[in-house]
């Protein structure tokens, strides 16, 4: 499985754009990048999912350079609601190996 | 209503009880998984099952085991909970292969303390 390393924390100001990026060496072939986002005392929720280039949707965007190894989560305009903890998932959803969790980035916005 | 439904949502307990977390999912998913999370931490795969007949040990199977009753249904057991067992844990559930875009689906999560 392919290995994901995020910063611990990063702080912003509401209406700043934040990019959380991911390093994820050992990507595979089959791997997508997908991110979720933690409240506390919630269960995590679905982002976004990419497998190469630029994916945009309603709440983020996520940019993927050509050879993979790493990836960026960009949250435009931040809110303090968007203070959570971002987790990024590596893996290949056919095999169901895009189960495993790591530390996260914990963002905190300040007004 | 929830599409993800865990049961109880908080429970106290003592030391030695055995102890059964479920999980119900209105989703018409295939796949089901447990996952359990302490303060702090990111989340910890303990079982996961493909079907209703396929269940597999995660990272932290130790001192748990699952039941798949039906493909709604996945229980966490502990047959003999410890204080080391206090966590939240989250049921989750995704399509089968070939639906599977590696979403999770995640419950609202049942907060287990041990004394």
């Amino acid at each position: 499985l392919a290995k994901t390393t995020q910063p611990i924390s990063m702080d912003s100001y509401e209406g700043q754009e934040v990019n959380i990026t991911c390093s994820h060496n050992n990507i595979a072939t089959n791997d997508y990048i997908t991110w979720y986002q933690q409240f506390p005392s919630q269960g995590p929720r679905f982002i976004i999912q990419g497998y190469k280039t630029k994916v945009t949707n309603e709440v983020a965007s996520l940019f993927i350079p050509a050879d993979r190894k790493s990836s960026t989560l960009s949250l435009p305009r931040v809110s303090l609601s968007d203070t959570a903890v971002y987790y990024c998932l590596v893996g290949d959803p056919n095999a169901g190996n895009m189960l495993t969790f790591g530390g996260g980035t914990r963002l905190m916005v300040k007004p | 209503d929830a599409d993800v439904t865990q049961t109880p949502r908080n429970r106290i307990t003592k030391t030695g009880k055995r102890i059964m977390l479920e999980c119900s999912q209105t989703k018409g998913h295939d796949r089901m998984y447990w996952y359990r999370q302490d303060p702090g931490l990111g989340l910890r795969l303990i079982y996961y099952s493909f079907d209703v007949k396929d269940i597999n040990k995660g990272e932290i199977s130790d001192g748990y085991s699952v039941s798949r009753q039906a493909q709604a249904k996945f229980s966490l057991s502990l047959e003999s909970a410890i204080p080391n067992q206090t966590a939240l844990y989250f049921c989750a559930t995704s399509p089968g292969r070939g639906l599977n875009t590696g979403e999770l689906f995640f419950g609202e999560g049942s907060r287990l303390t041990v004394l």
